[in-house]
């Protein structure tokens, strides 16, 4: 079945860049996903990127999507305090549901 | 509603006992998923429901877990026998049909077992 991976933890100085990595096995599906979980919260839906695209840019967070890798990264410009959260990649399986990484907690030291 | 609402955030429960977690999506959300997230451990897909369609069972860790939803609206995720392994916190999420939607989460239930 399909496998996502991430690693799990990074820390940065604040105003850095934080660049968090994904590997999965098997793409099918149309869509990645990035999910943030700040603590004792739910996760919530921070970006996607359509599958034919290289590249997706939303304010501070860019996307990147290498295909024949198999390799999806967040990068987080001038990161924040307040971006201290786990980080999670997902990818639809042939089921039809999201599978989810490990999750990557992101520490921000001022 | 407005989110994904989840009853109750929190269950201490004894050794043994059953637990019913209630989950009741967005209002329209055709797919209603239920994960269960362990202390330093990723999410664990459980069950998935689509419509009218059988569900996806796939994740069930073993036949003390089960789940149903009723009228295709809310859902309740029932441990028999809980073990303290069971402790984790436990997700529900809701989708429209089909991919690129993503999913809308709730906030959890924390489920600790003593």
């Amino acid at each position: 079945g399909e496998d996502v991976e991430q690693s799990l933890f990074l820390s940065v100085r604040e105003g850095d860049s934080s660049v968090i990595n994904c590997t999965y096995t098997d793409s099918s599906s149309t869509y990645l996903y990035w999910y943030k979980q700040e603590p004792g919260a739910g996760l919530q839906l921070l970006t996607y990127i359509f599958s034919n695209m290289d590249m997706k840019q939303d304010q501070r967070l860019t996307v990147l999507l290498n295909k024949k890798d198999k390799h999806l990264s967040l990068r987080i410009a001038d990161t924040q305090t307040g971006d201290s959260a786990i980080y999670f990649c997902a990818d639809y399986d042939q089921g039809g549901k999201l599978i989810f990484g490990q999750g990557t907690e992101l520490s921000v030291k001022p | 509603g407005a989110g994904v609402s989840q009853s109750p955030s929190n269950k201490v429960t004894e050794k043994g006992k059953d637990v019913e977690l209630r989950c009741d999506p967005i209002s329209g959300h055709t797919a209603l998923y239920w994960y269960r997230q362990s202390l330093g451990q990723g999410l664990e897909f459980l069950i998935y429901f689509q419509g009218n369609s059988a569900p996806d069972k796939s994740g069930l860790p073993s036949d003390r877990f089960s789940a149903e939803r009723t009228g295709g609206s809310v859902s309740t995720l029932t441990i028999q026998r809980t073990q303290q392994e069971d402790s984790a916190v436990y997700l529900c999420a809701s989708s429209l049909a089909g991919q690129g939607q993503g999913y809308t989460f709730g906030s959890g239930t924390r489920l600790t077992v003593v």
